[in-house]
């Protein structure tokens, strides 16, 4: 499975932008990069996905860069309501079906 | 609309006994997928159901199993409870299972099991 590799934890002041990194160095040609976001012990949340050109919705945008080995996700107007674990993710084939492959991902604190 | 839906939302078992979990997917999704997720990990895939057939099996042991009804809805069972059983179960569905790569999956509040 491709493995994503994120920091552990990241701070940002409100009304700011958050800028999550995600390194994602074995990813195949043919594997979308999705993000979702977890509130304490909610189900996931999707925020965006995309395969190799930058991507925005009304939640986030997503870069990725030219040779697909690294994503940032941009959240532009940070809010305390953006506080929450943010999950990269490649999103794998396996033998007909799909799966998200979690790691531990990154825990986005919003400061007042 | 209403989202996926799963029940219950909290359940206690002691070790040793069975449980079944339900999941209810978006109106029109065909696909239904479960995922354990341990306190302070990401969540796990356990089982990918589509068309009432499985489709992708996590490497989780015997003991756990799966099933979908006509109607999508789908079933997640735990025969012979351990502690590390205690988790939260994530229910995600799926619109359709062509150009599966490219769709997103909306996941449920949860069941959080406990086991004693």
């Amino acid at each position: 499975d491709a493995k994503t590799t994120q920091p552990p934890s990241m701070d940002c002041a409100e009304g700011r932008a958050a800028n999550l990194p995600c390194n994602h160095s074995t990813i195949s040609g043919n594997e979308y990069v999705y993000w979702y976001r977890q509130i304490h012990s909610q189900g996931p949340q999707y925020i965006i996905h995309g395969l190799k050109n930058n991507e925005t919705n009304e939640m986030a945008s997503l870069i990725i860069t030219e040779d697909r080995k690294s994503s940032t996700l941009i959240l532009p107007h940070a809010t305390l309501r953006d506080t929450a674990v943010y999950y990269c993710i490649v999103r794998v084939a396996l033998q007909g079906a799909q799966k998200l492959v979690f790691g531990q991902g990154t825990r986005l604190t919003i400061n007042p | 609309d209403a989202g996926v839906t799963q029940s219950p939302t909290h359940l206690i078992k002691t070790r040793g006994q069975h449980v079944t979990l339900r999941c209810s997917p978006i109106s029109g999704h065909k696909s239904v997928s479960w995922y354990q997720q341990v306190l302070g990990q990401g969540p796990q895939f356990i089982f990918q159901y589509y068309e009432k057939e499985e489709r992708g099996r996590g490497n989780f042991p015997d003991r756990f199993s799966a099933r979908q009804f006509p109607n999508y809805s789908s079933e997640l069972n735990v025969n012979a409870l351990l502690l590390g059983d205690s988790a939260l179960y994530l229910c995600a569905s799926s619109p359709t299972r062509l150009n599966f790569l490219r769709y997103e999956q909306y996941f449920g509040p949860g069941t959080r099991l406990t086991v004693t």
